[in-house]
């Protein structure tokens, strides 16, 4: 199955800054998928991201706030713009593994904004 | 998007089977169930899925009744290391995306 490497692991940041988050597949995947998880929460999903269109949000994200870019189909990017101590969460990456066994996850990102 | 109900936390005794219930009353006859864990601070490790058959692999089996309205993840012989959030996710049919519940925090006890 298709490995993910998530980076950087955890970060502080100031409000009102932007952080950017990469996700690297070992493998060429159609699909990626960004998550937020909130302290003592369950995943939620932020956008789907496909290589050559823009992003699919879900109900609740807008593109100003967390622009994804994916501009081959082993990486992508998801930026959280104009923070806030709200956005401090989890935010991992996702993307199918091999045939249907299951969905690959990155080891996430840590971010607390102070 | 078909939604799941799982209880919201179990205890097992090391050693003993653990079996984790999920109910998806309105499954279609194509989405798949899938089971998914987060063991504090790590992202969701895939276990199994199924679509009417009941499925078994090196980690779990996976029951589903024959009108596929809930299912039962067992985990035969639990361990302290299996103590974790399990999410019961039926996959939708519209860009395969997984939507995750609240899951079930499954405590193994010695």
């Amino acid at each position: 199955s298709a490995v993910i490497s998530q980076k950087p692991s955890r970060d502080i940041c100031q409000r009102g800054t932007s952080l950017t988050i990469q996700c690297q597949v070992d493998s060429q995947v159609t699909m990626m998928f960004w998550y937020r998880q909130q302290p003592g929460q369950s995943l939620t999903l932020i956008a789907t991201a496909n290589q050559g269109s823009e992003a699919t949000y879900e109900s609740g994200f807008v593109i100003d706030k967390f622009p994804i870019s994916r501009p081959n189909l082993t990486f992508s990017t998801l930026t959280v713009s104009n923070m806030s101590p709200e956005d401090s969460s989890i935010y991992l990456c996702s993307a199918p593994a091999a045939g249907e066994y299951g969905y690959t996850f990155g080891s996430g990102t840590r971010l607390t904004v102070v | 998007d078909a939604k799941t109900t799982q209880p919201t936390s179990m205890d097992c005794a090391e050693g003993r089977a653990a079996n984790l219930p999920c109910n998806h009353s309105t499954i279609s006859g194509n989405e798949y169930v899938y089971w998914y864990r987060q063991i504090h601070s790590q992202g969701p490790q895939y276990i199994i899925h199924g679509l009417k058959n009941n499925e078994t692999n090196e980690m779990a089996s996976l029951i589903i009744t024959e009108d596929r309205k809930s299912s039962t993840l067992i985990l035969p012989h639990a361990t302290l290391r299996d103590t974790a959030v399990y999410y019961c996710i039926v996959r939708t049919n519209q860009g395969g995306k997984l939507i995750f519940g609240q899951g079930t925090e499954l405590s193994v006890k010695p």
